[in-house]
């Protein structure tokens, strides 16, 4: 199994461009979510979803868009970038509520993202 | 609200020492409680979960972690620390009326000095 697989590693963008990040896990989860990691505040949900065609907003959804269309894909779209969007983007995922929703997450490696 | 404090940036221990890394919560619910461990340029790990049973979890690496209800902590500690432990560890928490997210703590940066 690969896991949580992002692409692309690295991206540098100018203002206003847009973009998709992407992520894929085999595990057959159901829950996914994607995370902003910026120095001194942890980890903030940005967007999650329960199921293939189910997604919902986080704690910091502006700015970003997400869709659902299978079980293994849960790309996220960059609709105007902006530099207060410079970060580092994590994706996870885990069983849900197949595995009782207390199962830990996995988490990809990351995409680090410069807004210039 | 959940909400995930962990009051200290930076734990620095030598190698050998036990080492302890604080984490406390506020929840509405009945807590569920996770350390994850992040290396460089790396995702998060999962460590070990409280959920419910005894108070003090055990996980990976060598980890365990003890829940305290009455001080709403869910403190992370290993009996010997080593050089390769360095990294920086989040808890997290969700309640068992909050729906499947988490909310992470800030993060502690752990050094074990040699």
């Amino acid at each position: 199994n690969a896991g949580v697989t992002q692409t692309p590693k690295f991206q540098v963008l100018k203002t206003g461009q847009s973009m998709t990040l992407q992520c894929a896990q085999d595990m057959n989860h159901e829950y996914m979510s994607w995370y902003r990691q910026d120095p001194g505040m942890g980890l903030r949900l940005i967007h999650y979803s329960v199921g293939a065609g189910i997604t919902d907003q986080g704690e910091v959804p502006n700015g970003y868009n997400v869709s659902r269309s299978t079980t293994e894909d849960f790309p996220l779209r960059l609709l105007s970038a902006a530099p207060s969007q410079t970060s580092v983007y994590f994706c996870a995922s885990s069983l849900g509520r197949q595995g009782k929703v207390n199962q830990p997450q996995h988490f990809g490696d990351g995409t680090r993202l410069s807004i210039l | 609200a959940q909400s995930v404090a962990q009051p200290e940036d930076q734990v620095n221990v030598a190698e050998g020492n036990p080492l302890t890394v604080k984490c406390t919560y506020s929840v509405s619910g009945n807590p569920y409680l996770f350390w994850y461990v992040q290396y460089p340029n790396r995702g998060l790990q999962f460590l070990l979960k409280y959920i419910t049973g005894d108070n003090l979890v055990k996980g990976s690496y060598g980890f365990e972690a003890e829940f305290n209800k009455s001080q709403t902590s869910f403190h992370l500690k290993k009996p010997s620390a080593l050089v390769s432990d360095s990294a920086l560890y989040f808890c997290a928490v969700r309640a068992d009326n909050y729906g499947q997210n988490f909310v992470f703590g800030p993060g502690t940066r752990l050094s074990v000095l040699p």
